[in-house]
């Protein structure tokens, strides 16, 4: 099975300012027929299932706010909140769909307020 | 829109049994793979099980591999998660999950139920 590895385990932010969550997968996820990757990121605040945020690595789910943005390819990726707000505290994991199920999540980083 | 209901979760001893249930509606359910996803107290979710529309394939994770079987009801609209054997570390909320796909492509995990709560303990 394809190992995520999210780090920092958590981190805390002012509001207004950026956070970066990073994620490494043990294997590739590009595809190369359609040059996507397959990799998604989610927030969870307490007592809520996952959300979708981001798939294919870097597009924004419908409804998620552009400051949420994601970049990176094959092994490497990179959750990015722009400009840090209150209701983005919460839990987030990424996720790897490439190939045949099962998909594993990263073991999540959490985000607080500074 | 979509709606996952899981029900049949609760308190059993190790060694025991239990089967969960998850009601789909508002998406042709008959169309979709669908997930079974677990998440431990303080811990991040576990894709556990998976099952095609036409229940021509399966895919467990190894740690429920032998234990856990998952099936539908197609007419009932209904996935279902069969656990036996069960132990301390099966203790966990159980999310049924519908996948997204995007022009042909999966595009992770769109829908999840509330989950069900699972408790192995004697």
């Amino acid at each position: 099975d394809i190992v995520m590895t999210q780090s920092p385990d958590s981190l805390a932010v002012s509001l207004g300012e950026r956070a970066t969550i990073n994620c490494k997968s043990s294997q590739s996820v590009l595809y190369s027929s359609n040059n996507k990757n397959y990799l998604a990121w989610y927030q969870q605040k307490p007592g809520q299932p996952p959300k979708l945020l981001i798939y294919w690595a870097s597009t924004r789910e419908s409804g998620v706010p552009d400051r949420f943005s994601g970049s990176g390819s094959g092994t490497d990726f990179t959750l990015t909140i722009s400009s840090l707000q209150a209701e983005d505290v919460a839990v987030y994991y990424c996720q790897q769909c490439y190939g045949n199920p099962p998909y594993t999540f990263g073991g999540g980083t959490k985000v607080e307020i500074k | 829109q979509v709606q996952l209901v899981e029900s049949g979760g609760g308190v059993v001893q190790p060694g025991g049994s239990l089967r969960l249930s998850c009601a789909a509606s508002g998406f042709t359910f008959s169309n979709s793979g669908m997930h079974w996803v677990r998440q431990a107290p303080g811990a991040g979710p576990e894709s556990v099980a998976f099952i095609r529309h036409d229940e021509s394939s399966k895919f467990y994770a190894d740690s429920v591999k032998g234990r856990f079987t998952i099936s539908r009801d197609n007419s009932k609209n209904t996935l279902y998660l069969q656990m036996n054997s069960l132990r301390t570390e099966d203790t966990a909320v159980y999310y049924c999950v519908k996948p997204r796909w995007v022009a042909g492509s999966l595009a992770g995990f769109g829908d999840w139920g509330q989950g069900t709560l699972v408790t192995v303990s004697s």
